[in-house]
């Protein structure tokens, strides 16, 4: 137990449905980060988040839409994916940003299914 | 960007002691060395950061070295269930600098 959680854990969808994953962190920090991993790839940053405001953006497709409403919750809206997206999503958070020293800390991650 | 590099798979038998090291040659003077341990379809968890000479914590020793362009994750006793990818990245957190590389997958054997 992180104290991350994300909902749902697994995922399955079509090319046109909209669907959203879910984080919550319990743990009192102010970042919250999305990452995804597809097979045999590295973990790629998508979105950071500090005190609900977006920090970074590494040039991820409109179709991903990532929402902060407070600093204990991050939402990433999904639409129009594509089959290329089946992959981990995987939520993490770290008390700030620009630490040497801090910790993510990583939730189980959704496993996203795109037929 | 402090790229990483790190073997991309070890083996090693139950009992064994596990050392991985990890080459950073452009880290920063602000840069921290972590480790992190990855289980298949689970996010990865933090197992053991450093800025210099030698760590250790409950479940693994860091070694670093004065001139800091590496690092070696050091696991005592390997168990099967230390079988996961290890990665190690340098850096601080919220930034693209941050980041994962292809970490090392150890397979521990009976």
């Amino acid at each position: 137990e992180t104290g991350v959680t994300q909902t749902p854990r697994h995922l399955v969808m079509g090319m046109t449905n909209k669907k959203s994953l879910k984080c919550e962190q319990h743990l009192g920090h102010n970042a919250m980060y999305w990452y995804k991993q597809s097979a045999k790839k590295p973990l790629e940053l998508m979105f950071v988040y500090s005190l609900e405001e977006r920090v970074e953006n590494n040039s991820v497709p409109s179709r991903f839409s990532p929402e902060c409403p407070n600093s204990s919750h991050l939402f990433l809206h999904l639409h129009t994916l594509q089959p290329e997206d089946s992959a981990l999503y995987l939520c993490a958070s770290s008390q700030d940003i620009g630490q040497a020293t801090g910790e993510l800390f990583f939730g189980e991650g959704s496993r996203l299914t795109v037929l | 960007l402090a790229k990483t590099t790190q073997p991309i798979s070890m083996d090693s038998y139950e009992g064994q002691e596990v050392n991985i090291t990890c080459s950073h040659n452009n880290i920063a003077t602000n840069d921290y060395i972590t480790w992190y341990q990855q289980f298949p379809s689970q996010g990865p968890r933090f197992i053991i950061q450093g800025y210099k000479t030698k760590v250790t914590n409950e479940v693994a020793s860091l070694f670093i070295p004065a001139d800091r362009k590496s690092s070696t994750l050091s696991l005592p006793r390997v168990s099967l269930s230390d079988t996961a990818v290890y990665y190690c990245l340098v850096g601080v957190t919220g930034f693209q600098k941050l980041v994962f590389g292809t970490g090392t997958r150890l397979l521990v054997s009976p």
